[in-house]
């Protein structure tokens, strides 16, 4: 079966820097994705890696190996708006996205 | 509008009823996809369409049907809606197939 694992739960301070970790097995890999959902809102794109490497976007960088099945999302100098839902999402062999259950971040002054 | 809407924001429904959920975006984007999200469950695909006149079965089709009549809108419907339907439902369009997915504000629905 496919399936994608990350933690339920992670509490880090205000201006610190965290790391998100996302694993899965696939039929297939056509790219993995990192979106941010706040509560009661809809997720948002973050970011895409389909190569091995990081790939940075300002305060977030994002960092894929195949070989492992693995994946990050790394937070640098944390605000309180970073609270949210981090959700990983791998796109399998038929392009059908398959879906972390999410990472909830909890960031305290 | 700018991206994706969605109609109703919120609902709660008898069991047995029927209900279509609206989903329009103005991006011009060829794919569409039907989510529901469940308490500590990713999100799980309930239907998609790659293009105008085309639509797929996703991960959980059972309960529902969609259509595609226009490269705009996405209706979702529920024949006849069970409890076990409750949940948060979201939809998403995209460039193509392949690409980044983009999303609704969602649909709160409860069915009792």
């Amino acid at each position: 079966g496919q399936n994608i694992d990350q933690p339920t739960e992670m509490t880090a301070t205000e201006g610190a820097i965290v790391q998100i970790n996302c694993t899965y097995q696939t039929s297939g890999f056509n790219g993995l994705f990192w979106y941010q959902q706040h509560a009661g809102e809809a997720p948002t794109f973050l970011s895409y890696n389909v190569l091995d490497g990081l790939e940075e976007k300002g305060r977030f960088s994002s960092f894929l190996s195949r070989s492992k099945g693995y994946s990050y999302l790394l937070l640098k100098e944390l605000q309180m708006k970073d609270s949210a839902s981090y959700l990983c999402a791998v796109m399998d062999s038929n392009y059908q996205l398959i879906w972390g259950a999410g990472t909830k971040l909890i960031i305290k002054p | 509008i700018a991206g994706i809407t969605q109609a109703p924001t919120s609902q709660i429904l008898a069991a047995g009823r029927r209900m279509t959920l609206r989903c329009t975006q103005d991006m011009r984007h060829n794919a569409m996809y039907w989510y529901r999200q469940d308490l500590g469950l990713g999100l799980r695909l309930i239907h998609y369409s790659n293009t105008a006149g085309t639509t797929g079965k996703g991960e959980v089709p059972d309960g529902y049907s969609v259509s595609r009549a226009n490269t705009d809108d996405f209706p979702l419907t529920l024949a006849s809606a069970v409890p076990s339907q409750t949940s948060v439902y979201f939809c998403a369009s995209s460039t193509s197939g392949t690409d980044t997915q983009y999303f609704g504000p969602g649909t709160r629905l409860t069915v009792l």
